[in-house]
């Protein structure tokens, strides 16, 4: 069974600051994998979809990075900036099925 | 814009009382999904429907029901809600390919 872990839970940093947000995963027949940002009391917003055939992906500030092999994907904000502040959950698809397994997300303060 | 809407977006029900929730979808996408999300956890999900073909999670209590009469709609019904149903639940879709989910905004259900 597919696990999935992002670490820290929690990340607070002053404005400007780049984010490096981890997600590890224990089972590397993955199709793809899925970055989102969840607001307080709201569904999930998809920020980068990367394919398992890819080593990156990026739009705008964020760049999401991929290493199959190892199990680990990366999400860098750059520049952090206030609006930043939200829940950011990693789902990965596996090689076999369509549905997705979570991680439980690392919640991210940027401080003015 | 083509898009995945909830409603209603809050619902308070009494312990037992049955509830529907809804989830309409503009993408045309033949893949919908429930999940439910309670506190600082991971989207769980509960079942899903490839058209009109029903996959139920094996954990998935059997309180919980599911229809989609057309390729737009679909419901979850709560028979009996116990106060352990409190959660945000959230419908998602997506389409063949590389099944890109998603998200709508998402209902707090709130069992009192």
């Amino acid at each position: 069974k597919q696990e999935v872990t992002q670490i820290p839970a929690a990340l607070s940093v002053p404005e400007g600051e780049n984010l490096v947000l981890n997600c590890s995963f224990t089972d590397s027949a993955i199709y793809n994998l899925q970055w989102f940002r969840q607001d307080p009391g709201k569904g999930l917003t998809s920020l980068l979809l990367i394919q398992s055939s890819q080593r990156e992906q990026t739009s705008g500030r964020l760049n999401a990075s991929l290493d199959k092999s190892s199990g680990r994907s990366t999400l860098y904000i750059a520049a952090s900036q206030p609006g930043d502040s939200a829940t950011y959950l990693c789902a990965v698809r596996p090689e076999d099925d369509y549905k997705l397994s979570f991680g439980a997300g690392t919640t991210v303060t940027v401080r003015a | 814009d083509a898009m995945v809407i909830q409603n209603p977006r809050y619902q308070v029900t009494q312990f037992g009382k049955p509830v529907t929730l809804s989830c309409s979808q503009t993408l045309n996408h033949n893949v919908m999904y429930w999940y439910q999300q309670k506190s600082s956890q991971a989207p769980k999900l509960l079942f899903h429907y490839y058209d009109k073909d029903f996959n139920n999670e094996a954990d998935t209590p059997d309180n919980f029901q599911s229809r989609r009469p057309n390729t737009s709609f679909c419901f979850l019904d709560i028979r009996s809600p116990g106060l352990g149903d409190t959660a945000m639940y959230l419908c998602a879709t997506s389409r063949p390919g590389n099944y890109e989910q998603y998200f709508g905004p998402g209902t707090r259900l709130t069992v009192t």
